[in-house]
Formats: structure tokens, sequence, C-alpha cells
């Protein structure tokens, strides 16, 4: 049972335009919410690692925010490119134990 | 490239069979975990060792063992495979022993059991 859910499910951009998407999570016992980037035949890339209720992260033009109090994290893509194309996961930790949503991916055409 | 290294890089052994999957942290990192990833769901937790010792379980199948060795490394060891077990395992490994660290994922095992 995923407890992790991530909408939408894919988008596709124009390139130049900005994005965003949602990860949600339970709101009890949290403890770390990761954001990590899956290119196709590739592994994971750590993103970001969020820890405390409103935290803002920012990585080049990609950002995240966090509120753990509702249960939600925000990632954004400012003025995609082409290789911004991934798949973007959130993992939720609660008692040691990572649970991920099932992503968002995330399709930028020229 | 992450650091973390896997082997094998593909595995094709028939059901009933046994595997060892490998996995070496990046250097100075005293975390390494386990996920598997399949067909029909995302990615699923296995387990993390920390410095040798069991620190968390996930959805780790009891025909399924791992262990972290004092170098470091670490080995999953699979058992009585299913056709079912067929999926992509990585490692991944961290600093830390709180996921409140960043995970760095090796390249994965592609396992096939046929």
């Amino acid at each position: 049972i995923l407890n992790v859910e991530q909408s939408p499910q894919s988008l596709h951009v124009q390139e130049g335009d900005s994005t965003n998407f949602t990860c949600s999570f339970p709101s009890s016992n949290f403890y770390a919410l990761h954001w990590y980037r899956w290119e196709t035949a590739k592994s994971p890339e750590a993103l970001f690692v969020m820890t405390l209720n409103g935290d803002e992260k920012k990585k080049g033009r990609i950002s995240a925010t966090l509120n753990t109090k509702e249960g939600y994290s925000y990632l954004y893509i400012k003025g995609s490119q082409p290789e911004d194309s991934a798949t973007y996961l959130c993992a939720f930790d609660s008692w040691g134990k990572l649970q991920f949503g099932a992503g968002t991916q995330v399709v930028v055409t020229p | 490239d992450s650091g973390v290294t896997q082997t094998p890089k593909h595995l094709i052994t028939a059901t009933g069979q046994r595997v060892t999957l490998r996995c070496s942290p990046r250097s100075g990192d005293l975390s390494v975990y386990w996920y598997q990833q399949s067909l029909d769901q995302g990615l699923q937790f296995l387990i993390q060792y920390y410095n040798g010792e069991e620190r968390a379980k996930g959805n780790i199948l009891e025909r399924f063992s791992a262990q972290q060795f004092p170098d470091l490394h670490s080995e999953l060891n699979l058992s009585s495979l299913e056709l079912g077990d067929s999926a992509l395992y990585f490692c991944a490994s961290s600093v830390g022993g709180q996921n409140s660290y960043e995970q760095y994922f090796g390249p994965g095992t592609r396992l096939t059991v046929t």
C-alpha cells in the first residue's frame, strides 16, 4: 500500500515553461522527505532531503517546498529544459523506512 | 557516476536457484540500502545496514537475506527464486544511519528468473 502519492502521474512541458508537481504523504510520524530525479536507463539521483516543516531547498532551476503539517511537498522546475525530462520520485521516511511514490514523469519538448 | 558499484550488472537464473548480489558503497559511507524495482511496483525498500549492523527492514521476503561486511560492502542473497523475483535491484549508500542523509544509488543489478 502506497501512502505516498504523487500527482500528476505525467506531464508534458514546453521548453522554457515552468512547472510544478506534488508529493502527498502522511502528516504523522514524519522524519524526512526525499526527492530524486530518475532518468531512463540510469539510477535515481538525489535532489533534496527535507526534514523541517517550511523547508525550502533549491538546486539550480529546481526547488522544493515542504509542509509536514498538511503532508505535502511541491517540486518546481523553472524554465524547463529538455535535459529536465525524467521521472521525479519522492520518498517519505517514517520510522527509518523509505516509502516511495510512483513518480511524476516529466517530458520537456523543444 | 555516484561512486556506488554493484555487480553483476545482469543475472539470468532459473527458478529455485540462489544468487548473490554485491554492492560497494561510496568511500566514507557507512550505510547501505537495498531496493527492489519490479515492473508492477514502484521502488520498494528492502533493508538497510549501518556500519555492519541491520538498521531497518522493509518489505524483504524471508527467502532474501543481506549482510554488510567489515569493509562495508554488502551482499543481498536471494534464494528459492521465483519468477516474481525478476526485478531491478538497487543498492544505495549514505554517510549516516538516519534517513536525513542523501542516498547515492548504484547502477543496479537486473535479475531475470526463468
